[in-house]
């Protein structure tokens, strides 16, 4: 079956260091995938895509990688802040439809 | 401009009672998504809507479950005969296509609690 994993656990780092979350995916061969930021009680907020034949991709302190053999996104933020205090998520695109991981929380320390 | 409105944004009920949730998309957008979050889990697709027609309906959990779309507007998901298990955060999103790189954005979800 399909599965999605990310990072179970929640990370808590601190102010000004980089945070790293894995997104692991079977039995999917997306062209493409997506980083969403979820604040509580909101819903997703779109952060970057990522396709296929992209190894990286970068916007202001986020940096995304993709590897497709590996099955495996990475999801970096540098010099984080308190206020990227957040659950991401992960997101393969199939046509229209989003399949999406569990999300990591990230607690960040000032 | 606006983005996706939805309402009410909190919802209790008692099982066996049927509830309405509603989904205002940004406009223009002709695409439309329902989701469900339950409880740490990831998100669930439930319906897609291209226009004001359904051409993927394959995620709703049971027949209990329906949406409708008018005047490629507003879409109303509706859940009869409520289930404790049907508690959870409805999620409507919205695109201006339904292409692989389309974004979607997200209204602020519906907490369904049902007693």
């Amino acid at each position: 079956s399909q599965k999605i994993e990310q990072n179970s656990e929640a990370l808590n780092i601190q102010e000004g260091k980089t945070a790293t979350l894995t997104c692991n995916y079977t039995n999917y061969s997306p062209a493409y995938l997506q980083w969403y930021r979820q604040d509580p009680g909101r819903g997703p907020v779109f952060l970057l895509l990522i396709r296929e034949n992209e190894k990286e991709k970068r916007k202001e302190r986020l940096k995304v990688t993709f590897d497709t053999t590996l099955k495996q996104s990475l999801f970096h933020i540098t010099a984080s802040q308190p206020a990227d205090s957040a659950t991401y998520l992960c997101a393969l695109i199939n046509d229209y439809k989003l399949s999406f991981g569990a999300g990591t929380t990230v607690t960040v320390r000032a | 401009g606006a983005g996706v409105s939805q309402s009410p944004s909190n919802k209790v009920t008692e099982k066996g009672k049927d509830v309405e949730l509603r989904c205002d998309p940004i406009s223009g957008h002709t695409a439309l998504y329902w989701y469900r979050q339950r409880l740490g889990q990831g998100l669930e697709f439930l319906i897609y809507f291209q226009g004001n027609s359904a051409p993927d309906k394959s995620g709703l959990p049971s027949d209990r479950f329906s949406a409708e779309r008018t005047g490629e507007s507003v879409s109303t998901l509706t859940i009869q005969r409520t289930q404790q298990e049907d508690s959870a955060v409805y999620l409507c999103a919205s695109s201006w296509g339904s292409g692989h790189q389309e974004t979607q954005y997200f209204g602020p979800g519906t907490r369904l609690l049902v007693l």
